[in-house]
């Protein structure tokens, strides 16, 4: 079966500080990968998506940039955090275009 | 691109019915229906690829109108487990694997 991890949990950054969050994907090959931003209260916003290794789309301009280093590995980064960076940060995956997403645990994160 | 949802938020007593519509304003390939629980990720309820097409999960049915690009997910004899927020989700034909969520609607049950 497919299970999808992130790491970590929760997370306290100051304002300038780098970021790295981690995905992986067990159990599938070639997944289609997302990352998507949620602030409080409010609904999913898609970050970045991935159909395969290097390939990244961005979907909002900003201070985030994501990379895919391996076919079930997909990393979310920031050079500097702002305070609007914090929320909560999920990453999904599919197996193919047409196909429900299932969502990892999430990384809360909180930008002071 | 993101489909909007409404109502923005309902409340229910148990037992009672309710219904969520999601509208976009671009064609649909597929339909998604997600709910996610206060501080927990979004769980998958159910997928409608074909216009018309409409499925059901438990008490939970959803249907599909492709030409008037909504869909619509229905809530029967509510429980209190339904308590959520509710997102549809889209992926535009033109949009590649792109997908867009909802505004999503926040359910509420009360005994």
């Amino acid at each position: 079966s497919q299970t999808i991890h992130q790491w970590p949990a929760t997370l306290v950054q100051p304002v300038g500080s780098p970021l790295s969050l981690e995905c992986t994907v067990e159990g599938t090959s070639n997944p289609n990968l997302y990352w998507y931003r949620q602030a409080a209260g409010r609904g999913l916003q898609l970050l970045f998506y991935s159909v395969g290794i290097g390939q990244i789309s961005s979907e909002v301009p900003q201070n985030l940039s994501a990379s895919r280093p391996q076919d079930r590995q997909f990393i979310l980064s920031s050079k500097k955090l702002l305070l609007s960076d914090s929320g909560f940060y999920l990453c999904a995956w599919t197996p193919t275009s047409g196909y429900e997403q299932y969502f990892g645990p999430g990384t809360r994160l909180t930008v002071t | 691109q993101q489909p909007v949802q409404s109502p923005q938020a309902v409340i229910l007593r148990e037992g009672e019915d309710a219904v969520i519509n999601c509208s976009s304003s671009k064609a649909l390939y597929s339909v998604h229906w997600y709910r996610q629980k206060h501080g927990e990720a979004p769980v998958f309820l159910m997928i409608l690829l074909k216009g018309g097409e409409q499925k059901g999960h438990e008490k939970i049915s959803a249907s599909f109108n492709e030409k008037k690009q909504q869909s619509s997910l229905y809530l029967t004899a509510s429980q209190l487990s339904y308590s959520g927020t509710y997102f549809c989700g889209t992926e535009p034909p033109e949009a590649g694997n792109q997908f867009y969520f909802g505004t999503g609607t926040s359910l509420t049950v009360i005994p």
